[in-house]
């Protein structure tokens, strides 16, 4: 168990929708960060956030949305879904890097999205 | 640019072989993190080994070890006596960034096959 909580595990949704994912990382990291996983792209960065601060952006579509609470849980809005969201969105966390390089990022089990 | 590739779609080992897979990476960092992740069938991301960029000595972790060559800009991972619950994807990853804010770039993994 690599402390990270992610919910739901698994969502189906329709085309038009929209959803929310949420993600509490572990005790004591400050650092989330999100990524996509689809077959045809591999894993894509979306975005990072410090200490309820945005601090770093990938590959994140305007439709999706990003934010992280003071008591640090994050969630990622996703809206007018499109099929091609499909794909598995894993939320991971870290203490703050800083200097320290060798802090992995610890990953949550991921919310396989689904849209029909 | 920022990049990881793994040339090595897939591979297969027979059981209790060892089996080396390969990451090489490109930055113009002086001080970065490279790590590998596990992604078995269930989906999860786990963390396997780091080693940084001004560590001299190979780190490694068990049965894993991972073979850095600065010069040539690899960092590969080593399986030793692999079992069949090693069978799974496998993520090079690098570390970018400083201070507060970075991510980790992925590679496009290596599928392991382990034969009994």
């Amino acid at each position: 168990d690599s402390g990270v909580t992610q919910t739901p595990k698994h969502l189906i949704t329709a085309t038009g929708q929209r959803v929310t994912l949420r993600c509490s990382p572990r005790s004591g990291d400050l650092s989330v960060y999100w990524y996509q996983q689809s077959l045809d792209q591999g894993l894509q960065f979306l975005i990072q956030y410090y200490n309820g601060e945005e601090r770093a952006k990938g590959n994140i579509l305007e439709r999706f949305s990003a934010q992280q609470f003071p008591d640090l849980h994050s969630e990622l809005n996703l809206s007018s879904l499109e099929l091609g969201d499909s794909a598995l969105y894993f939320c991971a966390s870290s203490v703050s890097w800083g200097k320290a390089m060798n802090t992995e990022a610890f990953f949550g089990q991921g919310t396989r999205l689904t849209v029909v | 640019a920022q990049k990881i590739t793994q040339t090595q779609p897939g591979m297969f080992v027979q059981e209790k072989e060892a089996v080396t897979l390969d990451c090489t990476y490109d930055t113009s960092d002086q001080s970065y993190g490279l790590f590998w992740y596990k992604q078995p069938s269930s989906g999860e991301m786990i963390f396997l080994i780091y080693q940084g960029s001004y560590d001299e000595q190979n780190a490694t972790e068990g049965r894993y070890s991972l073979n850095f060559q600065k010069a040539r800009k690899s960092a590969n991972l080593v399986i030793s006596a692999s079992q069949l619950g090693d069978s799974a994807m496998y993520f090079c990853a690098m570390r970018v960034g400083s201070g507060n804010t970075g991510k980790l770039i992925f590679g496009q993994g290596t599928t392991l096959q382990v034969k009994p």
